[in-house]
């Protein structure tokens, strides 16, 4: 089973709102990842965890909060976000850490529309 | 520092071949390749590591320049399944992430 999920598909959320996005994989990966990725853009990291802990923060603004519960999951907080947060979240997770030699499985995304 | 790709945008025929090109500033050890069809998630094409191995892709080949600190991704005899943009990823930080070039949209006519 090579599959990254995410929930929800889409979400649209008011600037005042508190949401959380969610990820999983059951490939036994190491490394998770989130990205933001706006239209006609490549992908831009946020956060990655390794082994279940916070390696690389991308400066995101503290409105974003990752959590890792296990080793299979990994949430994304949302709180008082801004329109220009209106993106496509990408989850995606590696045998380790994908700077080297494995490969990132990207899950299907959620499109964040905040009003 | 993100890597550079070239060109930003293609056009072919079915059956014709095409070449997308990435390039980086910094030494590289490996490079990564994904594509991204419309409105879906980018998909694992192939890595090329130093000292010249590949895991990925049957039907789609790259080359790996340490020198120049170049890669190329060859796609020879286009399908409309090829469609989509395509994405090098270089390491960055130690290793820990990678860093994804602007992008080359492929657009295959039948």
């Amino acid at each position: 089973d090579t599959e990254v999920t995410q929930t929800p598909k889409h979400l649209v959320m008011g600037m005042t709102n508190k949401k959380s996005l969610k990820c999983e994989q059951h490939m036994g990966h190491r490394a998770m990842y989130w990205y933001k990725q706006k239209a006609k853009k490549p992908p831009e990291l946020m956060f990655v965890y390794s082994y279940e802990k916070l390696s690389i923060n991308e400066s995101v603004p503290s409105r974003f909060s990752p959590e890792c519960p296990n080793s299979s999951l990994l949430n994304l907080h949302l709180h008082a976000l801004q329109p220009e947060d209106s993106a496509l979240y990408l989850c995606a997770s590696s045998q380790d850490e994908a700077g080297g030699s494995y490969e990132q499985y990207f899950g299907p995304g959620t499109r964040l529309t905040v009003t | 520092q993100q890597p550079v790709q070239s060109p930003q945008a293609v056009i072919l025929r079915e059956g014709e071949d095409a070449v997308i090109n990435c390039s980086s500033s910094k030494a590289l050890y490996s490079v990564h390749w994904y594509r991204q069809k419309h409105g879906e998630a980018p998909v694992f094409l192939m890595i090329l590591l130093k000292g010249g191995e590949q895991k990925g892709h049957e039907k789609i080949s790259a080359s790996f320049n340490e020198k120049k600190q170049q890669s190329s991704l060859y796609l020879t005899a286009s399908q409309l399944s090829y469609s989509g943009t395509y994405f090098c990823g270089t390491p960055d930080q130690g290793a820990q992430k990678l860093v994804f070039g602007q992008g080359t949209r492929l657009t295959i006519n039948p």
